[in-house]
């Protein structure tokens, strides 16, 4: 059975610091990764994609990292804002398949 | 664009009533999706429709009824509701191309209440 695990489950950090996020997975045969993130009250938003090929993709202060060969990926948070308090969910596809899987996120929280 | 919408955004029912919630995306994608979303549950599926009149069960679809009416809309339908069934539901819609590159998009949600 496919599936992806996120740790920390929760994470408390002060303003201004940096965090990883972990996610590993055994969906096969892969087809991409993506990490969202979810604001409380809200639906989840890409903030990257990475297929086989990529081993980091980077969107502004949010930084994602794959090890194919270890099925692990990472995100990481520069500079954490205020703003950055929130859900991160990792979502690895399958290639062929409709159905995506998700993990269970991790929620930060950042104090000033 | 205005992506993926979602109606209502709010709903309190009463034990055994009924109702639909609406999902319509205006990207041509051709699969989309109802999931809902526990605390400390993450998010579960539960129906899709890979293309255009096809439907298919998800992980947690009992009590639940779909339909997807076109490319653009589909619904979810709880016959008969239950306490179980409070959730916050997420519709969501995928192009799948070549690239690998397929982004999920979703809606904000409808926070359901059964009493």
């Amino acid at each position: 059975k496919n599936q992806v695990e996120q740790s920390p489950q929760s994470l408390i950090i002060l303003e201004g610091k940096n965090c990883t996020l972990q996610c590993n997975y055994t969906v096969s045969p892969f087809s991409n990764l993506r990490w969202y993130k979810q604001d409380t009250g809200r639906g989840p938003v890409s903030l990257t994609i990475m297929t086989f090929s990529e081993n980091t993709k980077s969107n502004g202060r949010y930084t994602a990292t794959l090890d194919a060969d270890t099925k692990q990926s990472s995100l990481h948070i520069t500079a954490s804002q205020l703003s950055d308090s929130a859900s991160y969910i990792c979502v690895v596809s399958e290639g062929g398949s409709y159905i995506p899987t998700f993990g269970r996120g991790t929620s930060l929280i950042v104090h000033p | 664009n205005a992506g993926v919408t979602q109606t209502p955004k709010f709903q309190v029912l009463k034990t055994g009533q009924s109702m639909t919630l609406q999902c319509a995306q205006d990207m041509n994608h051709n699969s989309m999706y109802w999931y809902r979303q526990d605390p400390g549950m993450g998010l579960r599926l539960i129906y899709y429709s890979a293309s255009e009149g096809t439907t298919d069960k998800g992980e947690v679809p009992n009590g639940y009824n779909v339909s997807r009416l076109n490319k653009r809309e589909f619904s979810l339908r709880l016959e008969s509701a239950a306490p179980s069934q409070t959730s916050v539901y997420f519709c969501a819609s995928i192009l799948f191309g070549t690239s690998g590159l397929d982004e999920q998009f979703f809606g904000p949600g409808t926070r359901l209440t059964v009493l």
